[in-house]
């Protein structure tokens, strides 16, 4: 989405090291951060969100972070393991007008874990 | 099961030739929206509803139709189609709070338009 860009596009590590996706975002009243893993030939699945009102959330092996006053946010996924070989997406609710957001994607994240 | 369900799966269509595709979601959800997904450009907004007979454009309108006749139910129709829509689409719902809530994807429809 043009409100939002979200690098690198493709990202290769070895099973057991840590990958890390980031998104920057235009909007300054932007307050929800999802993120979303598609496994090839499948739906969307949302993995973890964030909220304006926090700095990070983790669970398990994926984190996210928040940077309000950069605009910026990221993924971190430890310990990578080859199911997490996925497509991911970062979005970033953006104001559309008073009261009506609208939810605004990345391009994209091809992960691939090495084994 | 809680769900979103989108058909058909797979369309292989002429350009022209009217089609709708059909999304339906048993969580009583009040929003739902239309996506399309191409390579590079994530996924992109077609036409959103915020509730029964309430609809709005998205970021890439052109060429779609919707209605909200139903909560459940929120069809796409292609009056005309052409080859630029050619694309993989994602129907989806979320709860109240709407775009600052978790989206419940369909399974999608890969639509090709000859």
């Amino acid at each position: 989405g043009e409100n939002v860009e979200q690098h690198p596009s493709t990202l290769s590590v070895q099973e057991g090291d840590s990958a890390v996706i980031k998104c920057t975002y235009s909007d300054s009243a932007s307050n929800y951060f999802p993120w979303y893993k598609q496994e090839l030939g499948k739906r969307p699945q949302l993995i973890i969100d964030i909220r304006s009102n926090v700095g990070e959330k983790k669970d398990q092996r994926i984190a996210v972070t928040l940077n309000k006053t950069a605009k910026h946010f990221s993924l971190h996924i430890t310990e990578t393991q080859p199911e997490d070989s996925a497509v991911y997406f970062c979005a970033a609710s953006i104001l559309r007008r008073s009261n009506d957001y609208k939810l605004s994607f990345g391009a994209g994240t091809t992960v691939t874990v090495r084994a | 099961e809680a769900q979103v369900t989108q058909n058909p799966r797979y369309l292989i269509t002429v350009t022209g030739k009217k089609l709708t595709v059909t999304c339906s979601q048993n969580m009583n959800h009040e929003y739902m929206s239309w996506y399309r997904q191409d390579p590079g450009l994530g996924l992109r907004q077609i036409y959103y509803s915020m509730n029964v007979e309430v609809t709005d454009k998205g970021d890439v309108p052109e060429g779609y139709k919707v209605s909200r006749k139903e909560k459940r139910n929120f069809p796409l129709i292609l009056e005309s189609p052409s080859p630029n829509q050619t694309s993989l689409y994602f129907c989806a719902s979320s709860p109240p709070g709407g775009w600052n809530q978790p989206q419940h994807f369909g399974d999608g429809t890969r639509l090709s338009i000859l």
